[in-house]
């Protein structure tokens, strides 16, 4: 079975700073992982997503993540956070790339101006 | 891009009464849909996977009788909510899967109220 952490499960930048979201993961085989974002009352918008290659993965909004094996972790990067960025981050992983997805508990992101 | 849209984004109905959810792929036939569940403050749990043509698979502890799911075609997935009880009230979100090797696409959600 899949299962995801994220060990944070709230965290306050100020702007301007930069931020690491950490995701770990637990899955037998190649995994494949996402990260989400939603805010208060919407969907879910797709950040970036790691299937193969590049262990690095560059996303929209300036984010970024880092697959390590070794640590099972698919942590989230961005070097400069705005206040728009305040929200629901969520790890995700699936078995296949159109799979179904097991989500970690999400990490809310509250910007100090 | 992939569009998945799903109608109403809000409805609100009184305990007892049923509630129809929808879920379309508008540009790409979605051979597998997947429903999840999110409760206030919570993540997301899948309740099912529907695949077109064939009887959807729920997972434990989701009540197939209650949340009956039809995919009758590659672009229409529905989800519907028997007898509608207030701790039914949460957000519901769909996504369908083109099939390999792209991700499946999100719609947008769907708020139920049970008053």
């Amino acid at each position: 079975a899949q299962s995801v952490t994220q060990p944070d499960i709230h965290i306050t930048v100020s702007e301007g700073a930069s931020l690491e979201l950490r995701c770990n993961y637990s899955y037998g085989a190649t995994p494949y992982l996402f990260w989400y974002v939603q805010s208060p009352g919407q969907g879910l918008q797709l950040l970036l997503k790691y299937f193969s290659g590049d262990t690095l993965v560059q996303g929209i909004k300036g984010f970024e993540a880092e697959f390590k094996r070794s640590q099972s972790s698919f942590n989230l990067r961005k070097p400069s956070v705005h206040w728009s960025d305040a929200a629901e981050y969520f790890c995700a992983v699936g078995a296949s790339a159109g799979n179904m997805l097991t989500f970690g508990g999400g990490t809310r992101l509250m910007v100090k101006p | 891009g992939a569009v998945v849209s799903q109608h109403p984004s809000r409805v609100i109905c009184k305990s007892g009464t049923s509630v129809k959810i929808e879920c379309r792929s508008l540009d790409f036939q979605a051979t597998t849909m997947f429903w999840y569940r999110q409760f206030p403050k919570q993540s997301l749990m899948l309740m099912a996977t529907s695949n077109e043509g064939s009887k959807a698979t729920y997972e434990q502890g989701v009540e197939k009788d209650k949340f009956l799911i039809n995919h009758a075609s590659l672009t229409l997935s529905t989800l519907t909510v028997t007898s509608a009880h207030p701790e039914d009230s949460s957000f519901y979100i769909c996504s369908a899967s083109p099939g390999q090797p792209t991700e499946a696409f999100f719609g947008q959600g769907t708020r139920l109220t049970v008053v």
